[in-house]
C-alpha cells in the first residue's frame, strides 16, 4: 500500500461521539485525500491537503474537518457522527509532479459504523 | 453532476474472453485518465494510466482513449478468475490534482 496506513481500521461508535481517523504516509507526498466509499455513490472525495496546514474541501466535506500539521500525517476528524457517516474510508496520496497525470495511491481503509 | 459514468454492470464474461469496460466523461478538457482496480474488501490500487489519445497495452489489460466521443475504455484479453473485481474509471478535475471517481464496473470472470 506504498507506505500509506491509516488507524484504526475497524471503528463501531454511537451518534454524537466524535471521531478521528489517522492516514500516515512514509513517502513523503505532498497531497493527501481522505475519500469516502458507500454503495450506488462510490469514491467521493472529503478533504484534501496540498501541504502541512493546506487543505480544501471535496465534494462531501459537511461533518468533516481535518488538520495536517506534519508531512506525514492527515487527521480526519468527524465532530459528531451521525449514522449518515457510516462508510468506508480510504486515505490516499500523490507526489504532484504535474498537475493531472500523478497518481494516488490508497491505504488500506478503515471501516467506520455509527450506531 | 456526475463528470464519469461507467456502468455498473455485473459484467460476466467467461475466462479466456475479452471484457471491455467503459467509461464516459463530461469534460472536453480532460488530458487524462486513470483505471484502478478494486478487489472485495480491498483499497484501489492503479492499473493503467492513459494521457493521449489511441491506445495503450500494459500485459493484457489495453485501454483506448477517444477523446472525439469523450469516452476511455479498458480492454481485458485472456480473462483470468483473477481479474474478478470492480474496475473504476477516473478523470482529473479541472486542472487540479483532484480525481473525480466513476462509480465503477463490477465483473466477475467465470472458470
Amino acid at each position: 500500500d506504498a507506505g500509506i496506513t491509516q488507524s484504526p481500521r475497524h471503528k463501531v461508535t454511537e451518534t454524537g461521539t466524535p471521531v478521528t481517523l489517522r492516514c500516515h504516509q512514509t513517502e513523503n507526498h505532498r497531497y493527501m485525500y481522505w475519500y469516502r466509499q458507500d454503495p450506488g455513490h462510490g469514491l467521493r472525495l472529503i478533504h484534501y491537503s496540498y501541504g502541512v496546514k493546506d487543505t480544501d474541501k471535496g465534494e462531501v466535506s459537511d461533518g468533516y474537518s481535518v488538520s495536517r500539521s506534519k508531512t506525514e500525517d492527515f487527521l480526519l476528524t468527524l465532530e459528531s457522527a451521525t449514522s449518515s457517516q457510516t462508510s468506508v474510508y480510504f486515505c490516499a496520496i500523490s507526489e504532484s509532479l504535474a498537475i493531472g497525470t500523478d497518481t494516488q495511491y490508497f491505504g488500506p481503509g478503515t471501516r467506520l459504523t455509527v450506531l | 453532476q456526475k463528470e464519469v459514468e461507467q456502468n455498473s454492470g455485473p459484467l460476466s464474461v467467461p475466462e479466456g474472453a475479452i471484457a471491455s469496460l467503459n467509461c464516459t466523461y463530461s469534460d472536453r478538457g480532460s488530458q487524462s485518465f486513470f483505471w484502478y482496480r478494486q478487489y472485495s474488501g480491498k483499497s484501489p490500487e492503479l492499473i493503467m494510466f492513459i494521457y493521449s489519445n489511441g491506445d495503450k497495452e500494459d500485459g493484457r489489460f489495453t485501454a483506448q482513449l477517444n477523446k472525439a466521443s469523450q469516452y476511455v475504455s479498458l480492454l481485458i484479453r485472456d480473462s483470468q478468475p483473477s481479474d474478478s473485481a470492480t474496475y473504476l474509471c477516473a478523470v482529473p478535475q479541472g486542472g487540479s490534482e483532484k480525481l473525480v471517481f466513476g462509480k465503477g464496473t463490477k465483473l466477475t470472470v467465470n472458470p
